[in-house]
């Protein structure tokens, strides 16, 4: 299993362009999620999905959108990238929300940079 | 909602003193808790967990106890070593029957630096 894998490692976008940040994983899991993490603030929640087709917003979800067509894949959309979205972000997926099976697993992160 | 507050860094040590972390938390019902680790230039890792009270959690020589009474997970070690440098998470996922339910909340993390 590649685990979770998330592209691309490194981006740098210009103020008001847009782009996708990618995230799969191959464990057939039914919870997927999007933090961003920014100095001495720990991970905040962007958006998470229980399963295809149903996503709902997290902590910190202005500015970003997410859809969940298949149970692999979780794409994070800026569609006018701004400087306070520099930061890095993790995508994390687990089995489910029950607790016996709540460990959540993440990918390597993309650092973004928004100029 | 809720919450979790972490000991401020950052944390440096020699290598193999002992090791506290703090961590306390705020929440309804009785969340999980973990403790992540981030490794320079890597995602999170899952360290240990506890789901009830008075759990411990343990791995790699870490350990940390459910405290329901004093809202508390501190992570500690015996003896550090150089390899364990890394940032450090604690946090929460919310029980059942809460708006919070399945969603993790992240302490702001403590870095740990420990030089030979």
């Amino acid at each position: 299993n590649a685990g979770v894998t998330q592209t691309p490692k490194f981006q740098v976008l210009k103020t008001g362009q847009s782009m996708t940040l990618q995230c799969a994983q191959d464990m057939n899991h039914e919870y997927m999620s999007w933090y961003r993490q920014d100095p001495g603030m720990g991970l905040r929640l962007i958006h998470y999905s229980v399963g295809a087709g149903i996503t709902d917003q997290g902590e910190v979800p202005n500015g970003y959108n997410v859809s969940r067509s298949t149970t692999e894949d979780f794409p994070l959309r800026l569609l006018s990238a701004a400087p306070s979205q520099t930061s890095v972000y993790f995508c994390a997926s687990s089995y489910s929300k029950r607790r016996d099976t709540d460990t959540q697993y993440f990918g390597p992160g993309t650092r973004l940079t928004v100029l | 909602g809720n919450s979790v507050t972490q000991m401020e860094g950052p944390v440096t040590l020699s290598e193999e003193a002992f090791l506290t972390i703090n961590c306390t938390y705020t929440a309804t019902g009785y969340p999980s808790l973990f403790w992540y680790v981030q490794y320079p230039g890597e995602g999170l890792q899952l360290l240990l967990k506890a789901t009830k009270a008075d759990d411990k959690g343990s791995n790699k020589g870490f350990e940390a106890t459910y405290r329901k009474e004093t809202t508390s997970f501190h992570l500690e070690k015996g003896s550090v070593q150089v390899s364990d440098s890394a940032v450090y998470f604690c946090a929460l996922r919310g029980s059942a029957g809460g708006t919070s339910y399945g969603k993790l909340t992240f302490g702001q993390g403590t870095i740990l630096t420990v030089h030979p």
